[in-house]
């Protein structure tokens, strides 16, 4: 079935630095979801992509839906502690239900 | 505007016991969404409810049944529980069934010993 492979798997990060993540599919997709999860508490949306192309900025959080349609990318400028939590990116399968990666956790370097 | 609420928060069953978990949707909202999220894990679609009936399952046995009310407020039922069914339980609503920007309630850990 259609999976969403998502890396890195961690990263630690320093306050100021700028973060990348990706999510890559060998299936196309037609929408892409960039979701947020801090301990405890349930996903949050960050992001909704829905064109092939398409750059849509959330504050320090950029994301890109990539033009094969295939991947899409998190950028995060400038990090604050409070970014530490695990990143989703998720997308409809073919019954229109949403398939979702195993996450990127972010934490702070100590 | 209130958000998805979830509750109970925590709840520990016996293998084999039942368990009923509820979800009120974000205002407006008439889709409920239910997802299973294993630990170090991201969620994995259970069923999602449009205005009482279900609207599309994912790959859970029929164990797994649910409802949704005339509020749209909604209900997960597992039977027979298994080791295997301890996960965070999530509700997502979404303005539509056709929209795929769901709102999160906070979950609830089911623990199955």
């Amino acid at each position: 079935g259609q999976q969403l492979n998502q890396s890195p798997q961690s990263m630690f990060i320093q306050e100021g630095e700028d973060v990348s993540m990706n999510c890559t599919s060998s299936s196309i997709f037609n929408t892409w979801l960039w979701y947020k999860q801090d301990p405890g508490e349930g996903p949050v949306l960050l992001i909704a992509l829905y064109k092939a192309g398409e750059l849509t900025s959330n504050g320090r959080l950029t994301a890109q839906f990539g033009i094969t349609r295939k991947d899409s990318f998190l950028n995060i400028s400038a990090s604050i502690p409070s970014d530490v939590g695990i990143y989703f990116c998720a997308g409809p399968n073919s019954n229109y239900q949403l398939i979702w990666g195993a996450g990127t956790k972010l934490i702070i370097k100590p | 505007e209130t958000g998805v609420t979830q509750s109970p928060t925590h709840l520990i069953k016996t293998r084999g016991q039942q368990v009923t978990l509820r979800c009120s949707s974000q205002s407006g909202h008439n889709t409920v969404s239910w997802y299973q999220q294993a630990l170090g894990q991201g969620p994995q679609f259970i069923f999602q409810y449009y205005r009482e009936e279900e609207n599309g399952r994912g790959n859970f046995p029929p164990r797994f049944s649910g409802l949704q009310f005339p509020n749209y407020s909604s209900e997960l039922n597992v039977n027979a529980l298994e080791l295997d069914d301890s996960a965070l339980y999530l509700c997502a609503s979404s303005l539509t069934s056709s929209s795929y920007e769901q709102y999160f309630g906070p979950g609830t850990r089911l623990t199955v010993t």
